[in-house]
């Protein structure tokens, strides 16, 4: 069983939507949580990071961890065309980096 | 310009013959990273380096080598590429040494045949 897992999706909204994205992790022993963009060929791009429980907002986007339950998500309110994307989460401990698979956003206009 | 820069972008090589691929960024950051990256695998890490001189294993760090010599340099060496190697390589840094905020470059495409 993978240490990370995301929801596979694809996903596919009309702009305008909230889009949820989420992810489950086994490791308690992760510092820090991560969600990164990713657009086609290209490097995956940092949105947030946090690394308690509890919400993080930046813009449109909220990142949200439970530690109890081992669960984050990324919240994206009012989801553009340009947000269409692959979206990774990422868990860290001490330097070692573990990603979900990523989830594909389709924002159609 | 910060960056991290990856070169070469795109190697067609053989099984076999020793490659470097190398990473360079110019933000004095302190950590640095390789992963690679397979349609349905995910992103996986192969090193990381919390400082100069130091370096450890990530998920999958076989038939890999790497050193932290100076601080904006980090390659990636395959001694004996095999056909298993082909993928999609990126290297990344971060200012903080636990590598929490990490900044990826525009990644090397690797066909070994």
């Amino acid at each position: 069983q993978k240490e990370v897992e995301q929801d596979p999706g694809p996903l596919s909204v009309p702009e305008g939507a909230i889009v949820s994205l989420n992810c489950t992790y086994s490791n308690s022993a992760f510092q820090y949580f991560m969600w990164y963009r990713q657009y086609s060929r290209k490097g995956p791009e940092l949105l947030m990071y946090t690394y308690s429980s509890g919400n993080k907002e930046d813009g449109r986007f909220t990142a949200q961890v439970d530690k109890s339950s081992k669960y984050i998500s990324l919240f994206i309110r009012d989801s553009q065309p340009s947000d269409s994307a692959t979206y990774l989460c990422a868990m860290i401990q001490a330097g070692k980096s573990t990603f979900g698979d990523g989830t594909t956003l389709t924002v159609k206009p | 310009e910060a960056q991290v820069t990856q070169n070469p972008r795109y190697l067609i090589t053989v099984t076999g013959k020793k490659l470097t691929v190398t990473c360079s960024q110019n933000m004095n950051h302190e950590y640095m990273s390789w992963y690679r990256q397979d349609p349905g695998l995910g992103l996986r890490q192969i090193y990381y380096s919390m400082n100069v001189e130091v370096t450890d294993k990530g998920d999958v760090p076989e038939g890999y080598k790497v050193s932290r010599k100076e601080k904006r340099n980090f390659p990636l060496i395959l001694e004996s590429p095999s056909p298993n190697q082909t993928s999609l390589y990126f290297c990344a840094s971060s200012r903080l040494a636990g590598g929490h905020e990490q900044f990826f470059g525009p990644g090397t495409r690797l066909t070994v045949l």
